[in-house]
């Protein structure tokens, strides 16, 4: 089954201990792009990947780091999560960036508690 | 900045009837537009999306779009209990010496269908 998967789906933490959100995809999707979603903020881009080894800055990359080794991974690192990250946050995937009519195909969700 | 605007809503209709869904863009030069639907605490789903001026008719969802005035609307016709969500327009834009599309979600208008 072709999709996004994300690990873990739910966790709670402390300020200030580093933590990494997995995510992998299954259709050889060249872009994959990290999201948080905030109540009245809507989604809201962090980093993405236009390939392998290629990442960039999103809208609200402070805090994060990403990195794309393999084509079909790109983890979200927190190194110091603070309690304003605590959000839901969101793997999405699509075939490249460079066509602007491909559908972003969306993990399911991590939420993150930081106390 | 690009902006995508959406209402919050809630919009609240009957089962049965039509519900319709707006939203605004920022930037003219805007090519592809999509709508997702979002559950409480669940990733967004593709319904649509829309590309050429006019309508799209898909089931009982039509996209339309009006390039001119900056506008994009979603009609769900025969509105049933379980189209209750949040619905996301998303638009494509094309950063400046970047070479690959950004996708920017408004922040999603909530629909409440009542049996």
């Amino acid at each position: 089954e072709a999709q996004v998967t994300q690990n873990p789906r739910y966790l709670i933490t402390v300020t200030g201990k580093k933590l990494t959100v997995t995510c992998s995809q299954n259709m050889n999707h060249e872009y994959m792009s990290w999201y948080r979603q905030d109540p009245g903020l809507g989604l809201r881009q962090i980093y993405y990947s236009m390939n392998v080894e290629v990442t960039d800055k999103g809208d609200v990359p402070e805090g994060y780091k990403v990195s794309r080794k393999e084509k079909r991974n790109f983890p979200l690192i927190l190194e110091s999560p603070s309690p304003n990250q605590t959000s839901l946050y969101f793997c999405a995937s699509s075939l490249s960036s460079g066509n602007s009519y491909n559908e972003q195909f969306f993990g399911p969700g991590t939420r993150l508690t930081v106390l | 900045q690009k902006e995508v605007e959406q209402n919050s809503g809630p919009l609240s209709v009957p089962e049965g009837a039509i519900a319709s869904l707006n939203c605004t863009y920022s930037d003219r030069g805007s090519q592809s537009f999509f709508w997702y639907r979002q559950y409480s605490g669940k990733s967004p789903e593709l319904i649509m999306f829309i590309y050429s001026n006019g309508d799209k008719e898909d089931g009982r969802f039509t996209a339309q779009l009006n390039k001119a005035s900056q506008y994009v609307s979603l009609l769900i016709r025969d509105s049933q209990p379980s189209d209750s969500a949040t619905y996301l327009c998303a638009v494509n834009f094309l950063p400046m010496n970047t070479g690959f599309q950004k996708l920017v979600f408004g922040t999603g208008t909530r629909l409440l269908v009542s049996p």
